[in-house]
C-alpha cells in the first residue's frame, strides 16, 4: 500500500510562478524526503526532512513537514522549465523501507 | 563516479521465462533496494538489503529473488515471467542507515513481458 499521497496528480503554471505540491502520508515516520524524476530517467534526491524539523530550504526548495497532520509540502519558487518533471515524496516509517507516493507532475511553461 | 548501474535498460520477455536484471554501484553503499514503478502507482518496494548477505522482501516481493553476495552487487531475478510483471524496475543504494538516507537511484530497466 502506498504511503504518501502526493497532491495535486498534475500541475502546470507558467515559468517564474511558484510551484507548491503537497504530500499526505498515514503513519508516524522518521523522516519524509521529496525527489524528482525527469522522463525516461531515475529519481533524483532533492530534500530530506526529519520528523523533529519543521521547515528546510534548498536553493529554490522549500519543504515543510506537520506531524501533527501527517503533511509535508514541496515548494519551489520561481520554476523553470527545466523543473518540469515528477515529484514524489517518500517516507522512513523505520524498519529499513522506505515508501514511495503517487507523485506530482508538474509542468512549466515557457 | 558511476553511481548506480543498472543493465539492461530494456528487455523483452516472453511468458514464463526467467531472466535477472543487475545492480552494481560504485560508492560502497551497504544499503540496496529494488522498485518496480508502474502507471499512476509510484514506486513500490520489493527487496531491499541492509549489507552483503543480508536481504529482505519489500512490499510486492512475489515472483522476484534477490542475492548479495557482494557490496557492489545486487542482482534481482524473474524466477518466470509474467505479463503482470511489465514494468520499469529501480535500482537504489545509500549509505548505512537504509532508507534513513538519501537514496541514489539508477537510470531503470523496462521491461516487457509478452
Amino acid at each position: 500500500s502506498q504511503q504518501g499521497e502526493e497532491d495535486p496528480q498534475a500541475l502546470s503554471i507558467q515559468e517564474g510562478e511558484n510551484a507548491t505540491m503537497n504530500c499526505s502520508y498515514k503513519t508516524s515516520i522518521n523522516n519524509l524526503q521529496w525527489y524528482r524524476q525527469n522522463s525516461g530517467r531515475g529519481l533524483v534526491h532533492l530534500i530530506l526532512i526529519r520528523s523533529n524539523e519543521r521547515e528546510k530550504h534548498s536553493g529554490r526548495l522549500r519543504v515543510t513537514l506537520d506531524t501533527s497532520k501527517k503533511s509535508s509540502s514541496l515548494l519551489i519558487t520561481a520554476s523553470r522549465a527545466a523543473d518540469t518533471a515528477s515529484y514524489f515524496c517518500a517516507t522512513d516509517g523505520g524498519g529499513n523501507k522506505l515508501t514511495f507516493g503517487t507523485g506530482t507532475q508538474l509542468k512549466v511553461e515557457l | 563516479n558511476a553511481g548506480v548501474t543498472q543493465t539492461p535498460k530494456f528487455q523483452v520477455l516472453k511468458t514464463g521465462q526467467s531472466m535477472t536484471l543487475q545492480c552494481a554501484q560504485d560508492m560502497n553503499h551497504e544499503y540496496m533496494s529494488w522498485y518496480r514503478q508502474d502507471p499512476g502507482m509510484g514506486l513500490r518496494l520489493i527487496h531491499y538489503s541492509v549489507g552483503a548477505g543480508i536481504t529482505d522482501q519489500g512490499e510486492v516481493p512475489n515472483g522476484y529473488n534477490v542475492s548479495r553476495s557482494t557490496t557492489e552487487d545486487f542482482p534481482l531475478r524473474l524466477l518466470s515471467a509474467a505479463p503482470s510483471q511489465t514494468s520499469v524496475y529501480f535500482c537504489a543504494s545509500s549509505k548505512t542507515g537504509g532508507a534513513g538516507q538519501p537514496q541514489h537511484f539508477g537510470d531503470g530497466t523496462r521491461l516487457s513481458i509478452l
